[in-house]
């Protein structure tokens, strides 16, 4: 079945520390999203990204990376500026390039701090 | 801008009794309107989605959103609650003919009572 595929479920990162976030689609979409979902604060878009080598800040990008190598994958980097960096981070996908595309959804990980 | 908001961050209702939860919306052009469900620990699923035509849209698990532009609304109904559909709900905004980002509500967790 097609759909997306966010690894680890859960993820632990030290004061410091750099960590990866890993999002694979095998939808074929050419649009990929990651957002921040805080409790009572709904999503709230980091980085975006239309096509392959490509991709735009969100509200949020501060403290964050992305890359876009492949059409398939779009990891997440939370980087040591990102001071508060718990929360739990989605990554979705949509077919073409419009907003109106609905968005699939990966079943998220959860990023705690030690 | 575009913008969202939902009434109530968290709704309680009886088994078998009427779903009500309210979305209203601004937005400075004709709007495309998406309502998603997140059960706990998963990432969002699509619930239905207004483009343009009917004004009543129907979607998965007997829910059903009715769009008025007159009162910037598109609240979801459901007539007869199940426990199953404990989960938080979002509605989320994106203007009609633009290329631009999806903007989500704060969420509405809907509670089940037996």
């Amino acid at each position: 079945d097609g759909g997306i595929t966010q690894s680890p479920k859960y993820l632990f990162r030290k004061e410091g520390q750099n960590v990866t976030l890993s999002c694979e689609q095998n939808l074929n979409h050419d649009a990929m999203y990651w957002y921040r979902q805080d409790p009572g604060q709904g999503l709230r878009l980091i980085y975006y990204s239309q096509i392959v080598n490509d991709f735009q800040k969100g509200d949020i990008a501060e403290g964050y990376s992305v890359s876009r190598e492949k059409k398939e994958s779009f990891p997440l980097t939370v980087t040591s500026a990102q001071k508060n960096p718990t929360a739990f981070y989605l990554c979705a996908s949509s077919s073409g390039q419009g907003a109106y595309q609905p968005q699939h959804f990966g079943d998220g990980t959860r990023l705690s701090i030690l | 801008a575009q913008s969202v908001t939902q009434l109530g961050s968290h709704v309680s209702v009886s088994e078998g009794a009427l779903v009500l939860l309210r979305c209203n919306y601004s937005s400075s052009v004709p709007p495309y309107l998406f309502w998603y469900v997140q059960y706990p620990n998963q990432g969002l699923q699509l619930l239905l989605k207004y483009t343009t035509g009917a004004t009543l849209v129907k979607g998965i698990n007997g829910f059903e959103a009715e769009f008025k532009k007159s009162e910037t609304s598109f609240h979801l109904t459901k007539p007869s609650a199940h426990m199953s559909d404990a989960a938080e709900y979002f509605c989320a905004v994106t203007p009609m003919n633009r290329d631009d980002k999806i903007i989500f509500g704060k969420g509405t967790r809907l509670h089940i009572l037996p």
